[in-house]
């Protein structure tokens, strides 16, 4: 079973819109990160949240993290055609190991 | 800034054919792991390694192998190489497992006919 999974197979907005994206997993993690996939690349973390925090902010992205829910969810305001990828949720168990959702594809058109 | 490279970019075996693909870092990290990414869907472990000389089976070791003889380099194997293994590998670097963020290559696009 997928132990982390984002809840939107794909988002549009336009831009200068704000957006939000949500995972929800189901194991005890030690952190979660989000990171964003451009097409043709490998991704890059855009944020990492420990278990022990409730957010985190870098510049427009803020994450927020739900223990009790097992849920996160990632924000990104004033969005740019730039901002068009792939995000995906990771979790990180007590291994180091790294269980990566299916992503959710985002569209920001002009 | 970290720097991963893998090759090759693009790659089509045969059924039955013997694959490598290699993964060169620059940041001297302990840690480097093999994912593959099937389309629509997220990354998946492979193989992962702590050092030189070490590897680790990830969640879907079956029909790959992998080695580390550097620091640098991590490679990975697929001896008899099947049509359900076309996917894009993706090759990544970590500090350590606590830092948990890892640095990813381009990937390599694999079709095996």
């Amino acid at each position: 079973s997928q132990l982390a999974e984002e809840n939107s197979w794909a988002l549009s907005v336009h831009e200068g819109e704000s957006v939000t994206v949500n995972c929800s997993y189901k194991t005890s993690i030690t952190a979660l990160q989000w990171y964003r996939q451009k097409s043709g690349k490998g991704p890059a973390q855009l944020i990492l949240i420990r278990s022990n925090e409730r957010e985190k902010r870098n510049g427009r992205l803020r994450a927020t993290l739900d223990t009790s829910s097992q849920s996160s969810s990632l924000s990104i305001t004033a969005t740019r055609c730039e901002d068009t990828a792939v995000y995906f949720c990771a979790t990180a168990t007590n291994t180091g190991k790294l269980t990566f959702g299916d992503g959710t594809v985002l569209t920001v058109k002009p | 800034e970290a720097a991963v490279t893998q090759s090759p970019r693009n790659k089509v075996a045969v059924t039955g054919g013997k694959v490598t693909l290699s993964c060169n870092q620059t940041n001297n990290h302990n840690n480097m792991y093999w994912y593959r990414q099937d389309t629509g869907h997220g990354l998946r472990l492979i193989h992962y390694s702590y050092g030189a000389g070490s590897t680790e089976k990830g969640d879907i070791p079956d029909g790959y192998k992998a080695s580390r003889p550097s620091q640098e380099n991590f490679s990975l194997i697929l001896e008899l190489a099947t049509p359900s293994q076309t996917s894009v590998y993706f090759c990544a670097s970590g500090v350590d497992w606590s830092s948990y963020e890892q640095y990813f290559g381009p990937g390599t696009r694999l079709t095996v006919l």
